[in-house]
């Protein structure tokens, strides 16, 4: 049984440029949420994924926008790169209705900014 | 505003003994869910423990037991005989409508041999 997997596992971008990052929830799960871990802090909540639209978002800019795929799988896309964008990039999978059961979560993506 | 707390930054404990990391969280919502995550220097969120608000019983997963205190709004997670795997990055979060996760900041638990 394959857990969250996400992809790439680490990313280098210059300030400016857009970056997509993706992720595969674990098999059987169907909504994904998106992460934001900067050094040192805990994950902050990006958005979250069901039936592919868009269901929770936290106080994340426009620039952060994301998909979903009919086969659950979902995408993290961030346009006009900041320094401070420079975070691990965790993705989380459960499914939809469940939300007192644990949430599984990904190895993460590392992005850092130049 | 739905916020978690953690006020220890850093932690040291002996191996083979029982240690205690802080939380407290705050909400209006009657029906919410805690859980502790552990994350080690390779970046993956490990679960550990869920509570419940409803749950009367703390919650107890192996070494691990977190103690539920509704009124003082505090869900401190308590690791018993600690192994020096133990060593990582600890995370409080909470969870209420929908799946929303809100963190704490975390507490960095060194475990001495």
């Amino acid at each position: 049984d394959a857990g969250v997997t996400q992809s790439p596992t680490h990313l280098i971008k210059t300030r400016g440029q857009q970056v997509t990052l993706r992720c595969s929830p674990k098999s059987g799960h169907d909504t994904v949420s998106w992460y934001q871990q900067a050094l040192g802090q805990g994950p902050q909540f990006i958005f979250q994924y069901y039936e592919e639209e868009e269901r929770q978002r936290g106080n994340f800019p426009d620039r952060f926008s994301g998909h979903q795929f009919p086969n659950y799988s979902s995408e993290l896309n961030v346009n006009a790169l900041l320094l401070g964008d420079s975070a691990l990039y965790l993705c989380a999978s459960i499914v939809w209705g469940s939300w007192a059961n644990e949430q599984f979560f990904g190895p993460g993506t590392r992005l850092t900014v130049l | 505003a739905q916020k978690i707390t953690q006020t220890q930054p850093g932690m040291f404990v002996q191996e083979k003994e029982a240690v205690t990391l802080d939380c407290t969280y705050d909400t209006s919502d009657q029906s919410y869910g805690l859980f502790w995550y552990k994350q080690p220097s390779s970046g993956e969120m490990i679960f550990l423990i869920y509570q419940g608000s409803y749950d009367e019983q703390n919650a107890t997963e192996g070494r691990y037991s977190l103690n539920f205190q509704k009124a003082r709004k505090s869900a401190n997670l308590v690791i018993s005989a600690s192994q020096l795997g133990d060593s990582a990055m600890y995370f409080c979060a909470m969870r209420t409508g929908g799946f929303k996760t809100i963190f704490g900041a975390g507490t960095r638990l060194f475990v001495k041999a």
